[in-house]
């Protein structure tokens, strides 16, 4: 059974910093492709971050670009999230998600809720 | 950024009547759309791919079509299960938007 599991959200107080984990199991980690997706509170979904299966190629949406870093530990079957330089407009559930190729984001993780705030 | 306008934002409903919900991209995007359904405090499922597509395991009564700039995401016969946000998302190009969402509420 594929399963994620995404740990690491908080209370986190802004121009702080958050890292988000993602522990793969069920599937061979190493050859699926993985994005970083948020909501926050009341809104819609937004895509944060993608991730090649090797970790080569790797992409950001502009709210993040600069702040966020995407990484993959595949020995640790692990996705990770850094955040730095945290706003408001950064509190959202944080999810993992897988995407297949031609099917879109197949599994999703339960997601780990970041809160900016003083 | 291709941007992904959904319609209605929400809407009521009663089980068995056939709901149909609307996505707009702002360019084509051939077939590359996704729909997702979202309950409170449960992460999206994958429904429909490629426009059309079934992902496993979902029922028949969910269906997708459509090509370009616009698609459908149909429900044949709401059952009380499918009370949901829904969500159309574009696999065209990066970033992989999503539309804002339309509620499906019980009527």
């Amino acid at each position: 059974e594929v399963q994620l599991v995404e740990s690491g959200g908080g209370l986190v107080r802004p121009g702080g910093s958050l890292r988000l984990s993602c522990a793969a199991s069920g599937f061979t980690f190493n050859s699926y492709e993985m994005n970083w997706v948020r909501q926050a509170p009341g809104k819609g979904l937004e895509w944060v971050s993608y991730i090649s299966s090797g970790g080569d190629t790797i992409y950001y949406a502009d709210s993040v670009k600069g702040r966020f870093t995407i990484s993959r530990d595949n020995a640790k079957n692990s996705l990770y999230l850094q955040m730095n330089s945290l706003r408001a407009e950064d509190t959202a559930v944080y999810y993992c998600a897988r995407i297949t190729y031609f099917v879109g984001f197949d599994y999703w993780g339960q997601g780990t809720l970041v809160t900016v705030s003083s | 950024d291709i941007q992904m306008t959904q319609s209605p934002s929400s809407l009521s409903a009663s089980v068995g009547d056939r709901v149909t919900i609307t996505c707009r991209a702002s360019q084509s995007i051939s077939n590359d759309l996704n729909w997702y359904q979202q309950k409170p405090g449960k992460a999206p499922k994958l429904l429909i791919y490629t426009a059309s597509s079934l992902q496993s395991g979902v029922p028949s009564r969910f269906s997708g079509s459509g090509s370009g700039t616009d698609f459908t995401l149909t429900i044949s016969s709401l059952q009380p299960e499918d009370f949901a946000t829904y969500s159309c998302q574009q696999n065209y190009g990066t970033p992989r938007t999503f539309g804002g969402g339309t509620k499906v509420e019980i009527k």
